[in-house]
C-alpha cells in the first residue's frame, strides 16, 4: 500500500517568507508525527497528533512553528517569517495508533528546506 | 529532547566484516529502537526492543536492551554493500511516543 508522503520534496525560500510543508500519511493512521532533521544530527520531535488534535506541541522550536491536520488525515507545517537556522530536513511519520509501545511509526521522505 | 550519545560517529569497513554500534543515554528508555535512513529518504525501522535484556535478531542484524535501560548496541554480522547508510539509535519513553533520536552512525562498505 502507498506509504507516507510528502511535499514538496524541496523548498528554497527567501528569510521571512512563510512556508507550508505539507504530509499525507498512511490511509487509517490516526497518530502523526512531524520531525526535524539538521545536518548530520538525529530526528528531532516537533509535534504529535491524534486525530485532528495535537495532544503534545512541545517540541516546536518558537511560535513561529504551527501545524494542523485536517479530516484525521492530512497535515501542514507551518513556518512563519523563516530564518536560516530553520534549514533542516523535515519529516513526517504516522503510526496506527499513537498508543502502546509496539506502535511502529513510518516514516515520509521528507522535505528538504533550504532559508536562504 | 534527550540526546542519545551514538557511537562510532561512521565507520568504514570491508564487505564480509561485523561491525557493532551502541547507543546510551544518561536517562532511561522503555523502548529502544535502530532505524536506517538511505539518501533522500526517512528513517527505516530495522528492529524495536521493548524488554530489558532483550536481544532480538533480524537477519544479519542483532540488537540487544541494555539491563539498565540506559543503552542498546546494534550489530550487523558479514556486512555487504547495501548495508551502506546511516544506522539511527532511537528511544522512547515510558508511555511515550515521541521518538528521541541519537545523532547516527554512518557506514561505508567496500566491496
Amino acid at each position: 500500500g502507498a506509504g507516507v508522503s510528502q511535499s514538496p520534496s524541496n523548498k528554497v525560500t527567501e528569510k521571512g517568507k512563510d512556508v507550508e510543508l505539507r504530509c499525507d500519511p498512511i490511509s487509517g493512521h490516526t497518530a502523526l508525527y512531524w520531525y526535524r532533521q539538521s545536518l548530520g544530527q538525529g530526528l528531532e520531535f516537533l509535534i504529535y497528533f491524534q486525530g485532528n488534535s495535537a495532544p503534545d506541541k512541545s517540541g516546536l522550536p518558537s511560535d513561529r512553528f504551527s501545524a494542523e491536520r485536517t479530516g484525521g488525515s492530512v497535515s501542514t507545517l507551518t513556518i512563519q517569517r523563516t530564518q536560516q537556522e530553520d534549514s533542516a530536513v523535515y519529516f513526517c511519520a504516522s503510526s496506527r495508533s499513537g498508543t502502546g509501545r509496539t506502535d511502529e511509526q513510518y516514516f515520509g521522505p521528507g522535505t528538504r528546506l533550504t532559508v536562504t | 529532547g534527550q540526546q542519545l550519545n551514538q557511537s562510532p560517529q561512521s565507520m568504514f569497513i570491508q564487505e564480509g566484516e561485523d561491525v557493532s554500534m551502541n547507543c546510551t543515554s544518561s536517562s532511561i528508555f522503555n523502548t529502544w529502537l535502530w532505524y536506517k535512513q538511505d539518501p533522500g529518504e526517512g528513517p527505516v525501522l530495522l528492529i524495536a526492543l521493548y524488554k530489558a535484556g532483550e536481544l532480538t535478531s533480524n537477519g544479519r542484524l542483532t540488537a540487544q536492551f541494555g539491563i539498565t535501560r540506559k543503552d542498546s548496541f546494534l550489530n550487523i554480522s558479514a556486512s555487504i554493500p547495501s548495508d551502506v547508510g546511516i544506522y539511527f539509535c532511537a528511544g522512547i519513553r515510558n508511555s511515550g511516543y515521541a521518538l528521541n533520536f541519537g545523532k547516527g552512525t554512518s557506514l561505508l562498505v567496500t566491496p
